[in-house]
């Protein structure tokens, strides 16, 4: 749905390493969000954006950066990995091109911490 | 900030009718999301209310009152592929922060 792609879908580093994720949307969307998701927490807004270069941050930010420089593309990046950053990531997108409001969930990225 | 709640699990048999209720305490109030999500994949939409009352989609229903900050899910004639985690979700409208609650995960069984 809206076109949404994340990636690398699966993703295996150690601790202190820089990782990024990628969300790409191919329809123009205004919103983007950053999702992890726990056992026992369900899903937890990281960062969302708003716009090219407008951003913010959810509940769970601390130890996450994110950047959108051009409309397609939103990335959410691990500084220095921790163990506790080892999850699964989800990106999502309000539609606001349909009446009321739509969000769509890309197909996740499984990060694992070592 | 955001506060929603839901049960963490609930048990229903094959063609049986399940109620999933949702208590939300939100600021700017935009909206209530229902997402079904099974095992090891994505979250996928199933409705949003931003009136209050019931909308039916098939077998599944979303009820609203803003009033009271409650929705419901009403899935029925249960198959065994509704066998997932049901989350429910708050729409903020200054901000359009969406936050969850930690989901309810229903199992159908024969």
């Amino acid at each position: 749905d809206a076109g949404i792609t994340q990636s690398p879908r699966h993703k295996v580093t150690e601790t202190g390493t820089p990782v990024t994720l990628r969300c790409h949307q191919t329809e123009n969307h205004r919103y983007m969000y950053w999702y992890r998701q726990d056992p026992g927490h369900g899903l937890r807004l990281i960062h969302y954006s708003y716009g090219v270069k407008d951003t913010d941050k959810g509940e769970v930010s601390d130890g996450y950066s994110v950047s959108r420089s051009k409309t397609e593309d939103f990335l959410l990046t691990l500084e220095s990995a921790t163990s506790s950053q080892t999850s699964v990531y989800f990106c999502a997108i309000r539609n606001d091109r349909v009446s009321g409001n739509t969000i769509y969930f890309g197909e996740g990225s499984w990060l694992t911490v070592v | 900030g955001q506060n929603i709640d839901q049960p963490t699990e609930m048990t229903a048999t094959e063609g049986a009718i399940v109620q999933i209720n949702c208590t939300y305490q939100t600021s700017g109030f935009n909206g209530l999301f229902w997402y079904q999500q099974h095992a090891g994949e994505a979250p996928t939409f199933l409705s949003y209310n931003v009136l209050d009352g019931l909308e039916e989609k098939g077998r599944f229903s979303s009820f609203l009152s803003r009033s009271k900050g409650y929705s419901y899910l009403l899935l029925k004639e249960l198959q065994m592929k509704d066998s997932a985690s049901y989350l429910c979700a708050a729409l903020r409208s200054n901000d359009y922060k969406l936050s969850f609650g930690a989901g309810t995960t229903v199992t159908v069984r024969a």
